[in-house]
């Protein structure tokens, strides 16, 4: 099993550009998360999805727009970049129901300029 | 509302050392509480967790022991090494929310 995996690794953007990270998991859990990494913030979380065809807004997630059109996947758009999306991104998920751990992926980390 | 306060880092210590990380939590309810590990490039793993007051989780020589009179999730390790190196965060999930609460994170670093 891969795990959870994320696409890409890195991305420079400049202001006003756009993209989709993708996260993709092979354990079949219900549950799907994004995350953004800041210094001296820890994690806060920007939207989640407890199942194929939902999302719900998280913490912080003005500026994020997510889908989840396959079990598997989670992925989470940027219609406009802005320099305060300068962040490291991780995904996780978690199987339904559980106090299981949450398994994370690797991280994006991108920087908007 | 639920939130978690570590103690700021870094935290120094050389090899063999005894570290102690402070965690304490705000929730209402009875939340389970965890600690995660992130080493240096990498996405965040679980390292323990305890689902009840009195709990104690334990994983590669750290411990911690979920004291609901202190709302407190201290990690401890008794002998540190230069592998342990990497930031720690304290978390908690309310029943039925599935949504951690993380902490702000705590850096460790481990000298030779």
């Amino acid at each position: 099993n891969a795990g959870v995996t994320q696409t890409p690794k890195f991305r420079v953007l400049k202001t006003g550009q756009s993209m989709t990270l993708l996260c993709a998991q092979d354990m079949n859990h219900e549950y799907m998360y994004w995350y953004r990494q800041d210094p001296g913030m820890g994690l806060r979380l920007i939207h989640y999805s407890v199942g194929e065809g939902t999302t719900a807004k998280g913490e912080v997630p003005d500026g994020y727009n997510v889908s989840r059109l396959k079990k598997q996947n989670f992925l989470l758009g940027l219609e406009s970049a802005a320099p305060s999306q300068t962040s490291v991104y991780f995904c996780a998920s978690i199987e339904q129901g559980s106090y299981n751990e949450q398994f994370f992926g690797p991280g994006t980390r991108l920087t908007v300029l | 509302g639920n939130s978690v306060t570590q103690m700021e880092g870094p935290v120094t210590l050389s090899e063999e050392a005894f570290l102690t990380i402070n965690c304490t939590y705000t929730a209402t309810g009875y939340p389970s509480l965890f600690w995660y590990v992130q080493y240096p490039g990498e996405g965040l793993q679980l390292l323990l967790k305890a689902t009840k007051a009195d709990d104690k989780g334990s994983n590669k020589g750290f411990e911690a022991t979920y004291r609901k009179e202190t709302t407190s999730f201290h990690l401890e390790k008794g002998s540190v090494q230069v592998s342990d190196s990497a930031v720690y965060f304290c978390a908690l999930t309310r029943t039925g929310f599935q949504k951690l609460v993380f902490g702000t994170g705590t850096r460790l670093l481990v000298s030779p």
